[in-house]
């Protein structure tokens, strides 16, 4: 069964640090893995999907990386800004060969920026 | 291009009663997925909806059912809820091809009492 894991729970950073988020899966049978934000009392955005067959992707100050051999992902957040907090989710989609919609989330990385 | 829209944002039900929320994909999204959020249980998947037919399904029990109609858009039902229902309930739509990347709306807040 799969698992995904965040660590840490929660993480406070001044302003301006650069930071690394931790993404762990059991299976390493994935589709593809998504990394999320979520504001208080939000919806999901989706901030970076890589496929199974790629390493990494970068968006901006994200950079989102996978090693599937090793069952874990980091997303890396360059220059923090105090609108960078939020609870960050990653999740991995299962099914090899089409996605289904059946993702299994993190519990997620709740994140304070300081200014 | 509007993004998932839910309906109701929030909405207060006693134990016992049913519930019915909705969800309208991006527009040419044909894929339309339920997800519940608790904070014990974290985000969870319900159901996943294709062209009116259901493809997947999480462990949730019989009492949440769902459909999706032939425009896209879907519904889901929660009947005889309990306290253990009050959650946030999100919809996520997907292309029919690609990466397989959800959008997801805002969600509908339940609160059972």
């Amino acid at each position: 069964k799969q698992e995904v894991t965040q660590i840490p729970a929660a993480l406070s950073v001044p302003e301006g640090e650069n930071l690394v988020l931790n993404c762990s899966f059991t299976d390493s049978a994935i589709y593809n893995l998504q990394w999320f934000r979520q504001d208080p009392g939000k919806g999901l955005t989706s901030l970076l999907l890589i496929q199974s067959s790629q390493r990494e992707q970068t968006s901006g100050r994200l950079n989102a990386s996978l090693d599937k051999s090793s069952g874990r992902s980091t997303l890396y957040i360059a220059a923090s800004q105090p609108g960078d907090s939020a609870t960050y989710l990653c999740a991995a989609d299962l099914l090899y060969g089409g996605s289904q919609g059946n993702l299994i989330f993190g519990k997620g990385t709740k994140l304070s920026v300081k200014p | 291009k509007a993004g998932v829209t839910q309906t109701p944002r929030y909405l207060i039900k006693t134990r016992g009663q049913q519930v019915t929320l909705s969800c309208s994909p991006i527009s040419g999204h044909r894929s339309v997925s339920w997800y519940q959020q608790t904070p014990g249980q974290g985000l969870q998947f319900l159901f996943e909806y294709f062209s009116e037919t259901q493809r997947n399904k999480g462990n949730f029990p019989g009492r949440f059912s769902g459909r999706q109609f032939s425009n896209s858009r879907s519904e889901m039902n929660v009947s005889t809820l309990e306290l253990g229902d009050s959650a946030l309930y999100l919809c996520a739509s997907s292309p029919t091809t690609g990466t397989g990347e959800l959008f997801f709306g805002e969600g509908s807040r339940l609160t059972v009492l």
